[in-house]
């Protein structure tokens, strides 16, 4: 079935350096791939998304890569700072007719420290 | 704008009760689906309506379901509750005509004993 992998479950940096979370999925057909924040006690917020036909797009600090070969995408951080401090959830999904069908990671606890 | 609303945000009940959430969603959006979020299992997809139609289904057993209404608005109930139901049932709204950015709702936490 369709699955989505994330690694590290915990990430902790120091303020200024760059974090990277990586996410798996297994279903071929998957063409559209969020990143959501959750801050604590919070609803998740996307971040930032991209879709099969671009390899990488850059919001400011935030940047996601894709390769469609090996069925890998990253969340690359740079310049860390305390409010980055959340869960993070990659998703996956077909990006023709499944609506608001995501197939989420499990989630990556990234902790700042001042 | 208002955002998605989610009621109630707290409840308690016990097992082999039903419960029935509500979610109002951004004032257009014609999608919303249902999640269930909880520390072991993380966000898992309960299901999906467009148009008053369940477009989408995730692998939970039948005790989950749901339904839309011609204004969007849609509700999900369980049945026979089980201390494992316990979650964060979070609702989110988007425009619906394929896969975009998805607006969550603060979410219902239910506990049951």
């Amino acid at each position: 079935g369709e699955n989505v992998e994330q690694h590290p479950s915990t990430l902790s940096v120091q303020e200024g350096d760059s974090a990277v979370i990586k996410c798996t999925y297994s279903d071929s057909a998957s063409n559209y791939f969020p990143w959501y924040k959750q801050e604590l006690g919070k609803r998740p917020q996307l971040i930032i998304d991209i879709r099969s036909n671009v390899g990488e797009k850059k919001d400011q600090r935030i940047a996601v890569t894709l390769n469609k070969t090996a069925k890998h995408f990253s969340l690359h951080i740079t310049e860390t700072q305390p409010e980055d401090s959340a869960v993070y959830f990659c998703a996956a999904s077909p990006f023709y007719n499944q609506g608001g069908k995501l197939i989420f990671g499990q989630g990556t606890e990234l902790s700042v420290k001042p | 704008k208002a955002g998605v609303t989610q009621t109630p945000r707290y409840l308690i009940k016990t097992r082999g009760q039903q419960v029935t959430l509500s979610c109002s969603p951004i004032s257009g959006h014609r999608s919303v689906s249902w999640y269930q979020q909880t520390p072991g299992q993380g966000l898992q997809f309960l299901f999906e309506y467009f148009s008053e139609t369940q477009r989408n289904k995730g692998n939970f057993p039948g005790r989950f379901s749901g339904r839309q209404f011609s204004n969007s608005r849609s509700e999900m109930n369980v049945s026979t509750l089980e201390l494992g139901d316990s979650a964060l049932y979070l609702c989110a709204s988007s425009l619906g005509q394929d896969t975009g950015e998805l607006f969550f709702g603060e979410g219902s936490r239910l506990t049951v004993l």
